[in-house]
Formats: C-alpha cells, sequence, structure tokens
C-alpha cells in the first residue's frame, strides 16, 4: 500500500502561470512532511519542513501547506529554473526512514 | 560548510561482483542514511547509521551493509549484484537529537550500472 502519493505525475506551465503540486499520505503518527527539490542527475535537495496541520512555510516563489492528510506545494508566477522534480516525503511513529513519493516534474515553458 | 559529498559519480559493474560507494557527512552532521533510487521512483531507504551502528533498514536483502566511522563519514557495500541493482544511490547526512533524525541534506549521488 502506498503511503505517499503524489499528484500529477507531470505538470507544464507557461512562465507565470500559478498551480500546485498535491502530496497526499496514508500514515499514522506523522512526524513530518518533507519537500524537496530534484534536478536531473542530482541529489535531492532540502525545501521546507512541515509538522502540524495548518502550518506553512515560504521560499520564494514557493509556499507548502500541510493539513491532516495532504500537503500542497503552490508555486507563484513561476520561472524556467523552476523546472525540476518535487518529492515529497514523510516520516513517522517511531522509524527513521523517509517515505518517498515517486514525485512530480515540472515543466516551465518561457 | 561542506555538503555532503559522494564518490565515486558513476561506475559501471558485472552482475556478482561487488561495489563499495563513499559517503562524507555535511560538516556538524552525526547520522546518515542511504537510499536507492531507481529511474522515475522516489529514493528507498535503505538504512541510517548513528553512532556507528545500524540503526534502522528498509526493505533490503542483507547483501547491502554498511558502515559509519568516527568522522561520521559511511560506506555502503553491495555484494553479489544483481542486474535490479542498477540505480543512483543517495547518502543523506542529518543531525540526529533526541532520537528525531531532523531533515536529510543528500549528496549528488552515485549512479551504479549493473551489466
Amino acid at each position: 500500500e502506498d503511503q505517499v502519493t503524489q499528484s500529477p505525475e507531470a505538470l507544464r506551465l507557461q512562465e507565470g502561470e500559478s498551480s500546485s503540486l498535491n502530496c497526499s499520505y496514508t500514515v499514522s503518527g506523522l512526524r513530518g512532511l518533507f519537500w524537496y527539490r530534484q534536478d536531473p542527475g542530482k541529489g535531492p535537495e532540502f525545501l521546507f519542513t512541515l509538522y502540524s496541520a495548518g502550518e506553512e512555510k515560504e521560499k520564494e516563489r514557493l509556499k507548502a501547506t500541510l493539513t491532516k492528510k495532504e500537503s500542497f506545494l503552490h508555486i507563484t508566477a513561476p520561472k524556467p529554473e523552476d523546472s525540476a522534480t518535487y518529492l515529497c516525503a514523510v516520516q513517522m511513529g517511531t522509524g527513521n526512514q523517509f517515505y518517498f513519493g515517486t514525485g512530480t516534474s515540472l515543466t516551465v515553458i518561457p | 560548510e561542506t555538503g555532503v559529498t559522494q564518490s565515486p559519480t558513476h561506475l559501471i559493474k558485472t552482475r556478482g561482483q561487488q561495489v563499495t560507494l563513499r559517503c562524507s557527512s555535511q560538516s556538524g552532521h552525526n547520522t546518515v542514511s542511504w537510499y536507492q533510487q531507481a529511474l522515475g521512483q522516489g529514493p528507498q531507504f535503505i538504512f541510517q547509521y548513528y553512532r556507528e551502528e545500524e540503526n534502522g533498514r528498509g526493505n533490503f536483502p542483507p547483501r547491502f551493509s554498511g558502515l559509519q566511522f568516527p568522522n561520521y563519514s559511511s560506506e555502503l557495500n553491495v555484494n553479489a549484484l544483481e542486474l535490479d541493482d542498477s540505480a543512483l544511490y543517495l547518502c543523506a547526512s542529518s543531525f540526529r537529537l533526541a532520537g528525531n533524525t531532523g531533515e536529510l541534506f543528500f549528496g549528488e549521488g552515485s549512479r551504479l550500472t549493473v551489466l
């Protein structure tokens, strides 16, 4: 059973066209939800950590929000350099592992 | 501040061989985790090392093993390589405090191809 599901799998936006990426999770005892950006052939780059429902974090054109069952990554007025795969991960219970989704591949067209 | 560094960046092995991948933690971090990322998939947890001991393991067979050294660097060893072991191997370091792993900071990965 998938514990972290991301949608859509791929998203193409025109430069300046705002949108949202979704990460839904089916875990109990959430300790943290994490967003990462990954460029092709590179390691994931840390963006945000969210710990409790209602929490929001912002960084430049990105804003992450968290509810009890899902998280959204809002991208406002994206630029071509925002093109990447965005990964969501959760940490739960007493375990040490992060459970990753398969990511959303974002392409921003000039 | 030095980030997480991994070596080698790319390598090609044949089925049945053994491989060792290396990782240097980010300065100030005390925990190392290893993840396997197949093409088009999210990273999958292999194991974590803290205080030079394995501290959590994902669904990987015993032929995947590791070490953490006193300077917090780490090695991932894979024996009896199989074709399905072809993937990007990611090392992530973090600062573990009060039992919490903390945010993971990843290296650029080692791309392993098994022929």
